[in-house]
């Protein structure tokens, strides 16, 4: 079945510092892809969204390029903030089914000053 | 403002007994969704609706009841059939597209805290 696979934090990184988390797919077709950041204590919020292939997706600085050849969407930054400390996830809805979304079990990012 | 409440933000619960919790959206959506977040595990689909009146199981439905009265509200109930029920609730909702069917983006509320003691 369709699924989304990213990678397990924490990751801890010091401000400034640049950031990839990475995250691939599997699933049949032209998935949408998306990328939600979560504060402490709060809810699930878009960071951004690819819908077609080589498209990018970007948003506060933080950029995802849908690459279908490498069934990947790939997170980055190149300046990190503390401000930025957060769970990441990765999610897709699969081709033709709007009423799903599959999300990844989330990246926790810690940004040391 | 148009957004998604939840409510309350933390809830605590006796072994056996129903707790509600609240979902309510003013964003016009017609598809709401409940998750079930445990530390380590992502979210977990509990039960979602796409049109008044209507609703599917999700992949952990067990020990849970919901509802889809009126547009605007998705309430949960998690039932003393849940044996592990202390973990962190989301509700989200979806607009929909031109077309008529559901756009991809989901808009979450702030989330529901529930501990049983």
């Amino acid at each position: 079945g369709d699924s989304v696979t990213q990678m397990e934090g924490p990751v801890t990184l010091s401000e400034e510092a640049f950031l990839t988390i990475n995250c691939t797919y599997t699933a049949t077709g032209y998935p949408s892809l998306f990328w939600y950041v979560q504060y402490p204590g709060e809810g699930l919020q878009l960071l951004l969204k690819a819908t077609k292939a080589d498209d990018k997706g970007s948003n506060k600085g933080f950029e995802a390029t849908y690459r279908k050849e490498t069934t990947s969407f790939h997170l980055e930054k190149g300046s990190v903030q503390v401000s930025d400390s957060a769970v990441y996830f990765c999610a897709l809805i699969p081709s033709g089914r709007d009423d799903k979304i599959i999300f990844g079990k989330g990246t926790r990012l810690h940004i040391l000053p | 403002d148009g957004g998604i409440t939840q409510s309350p933000k933390y809830l605590f619960r006796k072994e056996g007994q129903n707790v509600t919790l609240s979902c309510e959206q003013n964003l016009n959506h017609d598809a709401m969704y409940w998750y079930r977040q445990d530390p380590g595990q992502g979210l977990r689909l509990i039960y979602y609706s796409q049109i008044v009146n209507d609703f599917q199981k999700g992949d952990i439905a067990e020990g849970y009841s919901v509802s889809r009265e009126k547009k605007e509200s998705f309430p949960l109930t998690v039932t003393s059939a849940q044996k592990n029920p202390t973990a962190f609730y989301l509700c989200a909702s979806s607009m929909p597209t031109r077309s008529g069917r559901p756009s991809n983006e989901q808009f979450f509320g702030p989330g529901t805290r529930l501990t049983v003691l």
